[in-house]
C-alpha cells in the first residue's frame, strides 16, 4: 500500500519567514495530494491540494508543489503569521479509486 | 449545513464499558470515514463506507464496528473499551471518490 512521510515533525520559524513542510510517498499511482490544516481543538481543514498533472499550484501566501518523477511534494507558507500555527497534514491518494493515507503531521509554531 | 457533526466531545469510560461515537453530515455525501489520532502517528483510518448499507474495514479496524443505515449517519462502536482506545476520533465525509474530506470536530475519549 501507499506509504507516506512527512517531515519535520515539528517546525518553530519566526513572523514574517518562510516555512516548508516536506511529504514523500511511495505508489507512483497516486494522483492526488491535499493539505490539512489543524487548529488547536478542530477537526483538520483542507487548505490547498494538487493533481498529478500539475507542477506548482499557488493560493495567496500557500503553494505547493510536486515532484512526480521524485515522488515528492511541499508546502510552502511565505510571511508566517501567528494565525498559521496549527498542525498540518499531507495526503496522497489515487484521486476517485483508493483511500488516502496521510502523513503523520507537522507542528507549525509562528513566533510574533 | 451544519457540516459533520460529532458526538460527544468528550467522553471517559472505563475499561470493558461500550459506547457508540455518533457521527452527521448534512451535505448528501456518500463516502464517510472514521480515523483515530493519536500523538505523532498522524490520522488513521479505522473504518468507512462508500454509501449506505456499504462498509469496510482500514488500517486500524479491531475493537470498532460501524454500520450505515443512512446517508446522513455513520456511528462508531466500541464493543468493550480499552486504555489502547484512548485518543481524539474524527468522522469525515467526502462528496464522491477520496478527494477533498470534511472532518468533524472530534470526540475525544480518555478509557481508564
Amino acid at each position: 500500500g501507499e506509504n507516506v512521510e512527512q517531515h519535520p515533525s515539528t517546525l518553530s520559524v519566526q513572523e514574517g519567514d518562510s516555512a516548508v513542510i516536506k511529504c514523500t510517498y511511495s505508489d507512483s499511482a497516486s494522483n492526488y495530494f491535499p493539505w490539512y490544516k489543524q487548529e488547536l481543538g478542530k477537526g483538520p481543514q483542507l487548505i490547498i491540494d494538487i493533481r498529478s498533472n500539475v507542477g506548482e499550484k499557488k493560493d495567496q501566501r500557500i503553494a505547493v508543489t510536486l515532484n512526480k518523477t521524485a515522488k515528492h511534494f511541499s508546502l510552502h507558507i511565505t510571511e508566517t503569521q501567528p494565525e498559521d500555527s496549527a498542525v498540518y497534514f499531507c495526503a496522497a491518494s489515487g484521486g476517485g479509486s483508493y483511500i488516502p493515507t496521510f502523513g503523520r503531521g507537522t507542528s507549525l509554531i509562528v513566533h510574533p | 449545513n451544519a457540516g459533520v457533526t460529532q458526538t460527544p466531545k468528550f467522553q471517559v469510560l472505563k475499561t470493558g464499558q461500550s459506547m457508540t461515537l455518533q457521527c452527521a453530515q448534512d451535505m448528501n455525501h456518500e463516502y464517510m470515514s472514521w480515523y483515530r489520532q493519536d500523538p505523532g502517528m498522524g490520522l488513521r483510518l479505522i473504518h468507512y463506507s462508500v454509501g449506505a448499507g456499504i462498509t469496510d474495514q482500514g488500517e486500524v479496524p479491531n475493537g470498532y464496528n460501524v454500520s450505515r443505515s443512512t446517508t446522513e449517519d455513520f456511528p462508531l462502536r466500541l464493543l468493550s473499551a480499552a486504555p489502547s482506545q484512548t485518543s481524539v476520533y474524527f468522522c469525515a465525509s467526502t462528496p464522491e471518490g477520496w478527494e477533498t474530506q470534511y472532518f468533524g470536530p472530534g470526540t475525544r475519549l480518555l478509557v481508564l
